[in-house]
């Protein structure tokens, strides 16, 4: 089955600074890379996705890269903001709908002012 | 977006007894649901694929004879932690597509605290 490793599992930045998280994933077949901001006691939202046929996608100040020959993606996130702050997960499936999404272990990003 | 509302948002219980939790998708069919568990400070682990009108998928170390799914409409599915401990205690959360879209859907959690 599919495995995700995510790294750091902690990130400090001063505000305005950017944040790289970087994430692997072990099945070939994955073709959905989606990053999740998850805040305390809440429910994990979608903030970007990505699909296999696409190296890169940008929302404002987050982008996704992926690398899908050596399999990782990364989430970039610029001119950090305190309200940044949070955990962040980054998720890989096959696009079908039986299909679940396995989590990397999170990454708790800490953006001072 | 879609909609997946999950019940009770936070639950209290003593050990031994069974907790049951809801999550239905508002404005969509799901025939499949997925069931996640959260400790603190940890990732989401999948724990069950539920699929309407058939048996869960259970992931591997996982008892399904301690949790129980049920998925008997299109939009409910449920979650009945028997026989609790307070190792059971833990964030539980579900989630949905909606169609043939690959985005995922989550309900909002139940905060477990088996005493």
């Amino acid at each position: 089955g599919e495995n995700v490793e995510q790294h750091p599992s902690t990130l400090s930045v001063q505000e305005g600074d950017s944040a790289v998280i970087k994430c692997t994933y072990s099945d070939s077949a994955s073709n959905y890379f989606p990053w999740y901001k998850q805040e305390l006691g809440k429910r994990p939202q979608l903030i970007i996705d990505i699909r296999s046929n696409v190296g890169e996608k940008k929302d404002q100040r987050i982008a996704v890269t992926l690398n899908k020959t050596a399999k990782h993606f990364s989430l970039h996130i610029t001119e950090t903001q305190p309200e940044d702050s949070a955990v962040y997960f980054c998720a890989a499936s096959i696009a079908q709908a039986g299909t679940a999404l396995i989590f990397g272990k999170g990454t708790t990003l800490s953006v001072s002012s | 977006g879609a909609v997946v509302s999950q019940h009770p948002s936070r639950v209290i219980c003593k050990s031994g007894t069974s907790v049951k939790i809801e999550c239905r998708s508002l404005d969509f069919q799901a025939t499949t649901m997925f069931w996640y568990r959260q400790f603190p400070k940890q990732s989401l682990m999948l724990m069950a694929t539920s699929n309407e009108g058939s048996k869960a998928t259970y992931e591997q170390g996982v008892e399904k004879d301690k949790f129980l799914i049920n998925h008997a409409s299109l939009t409910l599915s449920t979650l009945t932690v028997t026989s609790a401990h307070p190792e059971d205690s833990s964030f539980y959360i579900c989630s949905a597509r909606e169609g043939i879209s690959e985005k995922l859907f989550f309900g909002s959690g139940t905060q477990l605290s088996v005493l």
